[in-house]
């Protein structure tokens, strides 16, 4: 079965860093993979999309890429602040069905002054 | 202002005490969803529907009942709610990025908090 693996392990960064989570999957090939943002207590806000076929996407402070050999995605923030400290998801959809998105559980980005 | 409206935000009750959560999204989203979230398992999907009278399992739906008589309503039913429903539930709809697409881009409420006792 399909399975995400995003690093449970909380990321701690100095404001001014790039902070660089990951994302892994295996056992599929999606079409597109997304990233959502979630602060405590509150529902997750979509970020960025990047399909199959783009090597890499940017928003502002934002990167994604997403290399479909190895099976990963890397989001970027540059120019960290103490703001973007949240919880970063990623998702894919299943098995290239409109039907429903799955999540992996989320790393968890802590940017101190 | 485009939104998906969830209540109630906070809930404490009873094992085998009847609740329904209350979705709404005033975005006219064809697609609507729920999702339970508990620590260490992330988001994981209970039910979903693609449009006014089709709904479908998720994963996890043991427990749970949903209904879409209308387009911008998608309550979620505890029929009898035991402790083990005790989670952060949040309803999700869609919008498409792009002609065709089939992407999935999903606008959340802001989550409804579950106490079962």
């Amino acid at each position: 079965s399909q399975k995400i693996e995003q690093n449970s392990e909380a990321l701690n960064i100095q404001e001014g860093k790039t902070a660089t989570l990951t994302c892994n999957y295996t056992n599929y090939s999606p079409a597109y993979l997304q990233w959502y943002r979630q602060d405590p207590g509150r529902g997750p806000v979509f970020l960025l999309l990047i399909r199959e076929n783009e090597k890499e996407k940017r928003k502002e402070r934002l990167k994604v890429t997403f290399d479909t050999t190895l099976k990963q995605s890397l989001f970027h923030i540059t120019a960290s602040q103490p703001a973007d400290s949240a919880t970063y998801l990623c998702a894919l959809p299943f098995s290239g069905g409109y039907n429903k998105l799955i999540f992996g559980a989320g790393t968890r980005l802590a940017v101190h002054p | 202002e485009a939104q998906v409206t969830q209540n109630p935000r906070y809930l404490i009750t009873v094992t085998g005490k009847k609740l329904t959560v209350t979705c709404s999204q005033n975005m006219n989203h064809e697609y609507m969803s729920w999702y339970r979230q508990d620590p260490g398992l992330g988001l994981r999907q209970i039910y979903y529907s693609m449009n006014v009278e089709a709904t479908d399992k998720g994963d996890v739906p043991e427990g749970y009942k949903v209904s879409r008589k209308e387009k911008r309503n998608f309550p979620l039913i505890l029929e009898s709610p035991s402790p083990n429903q005790t989670s952060l539930y949040f309803c999700a709809s869609a919008s498409a990025t792009g002609r065709g697409s089939g992407a999935n881009v999903l606008t959340f409420g802001a989550g409804s908090r579950l106490t079962v006792l």
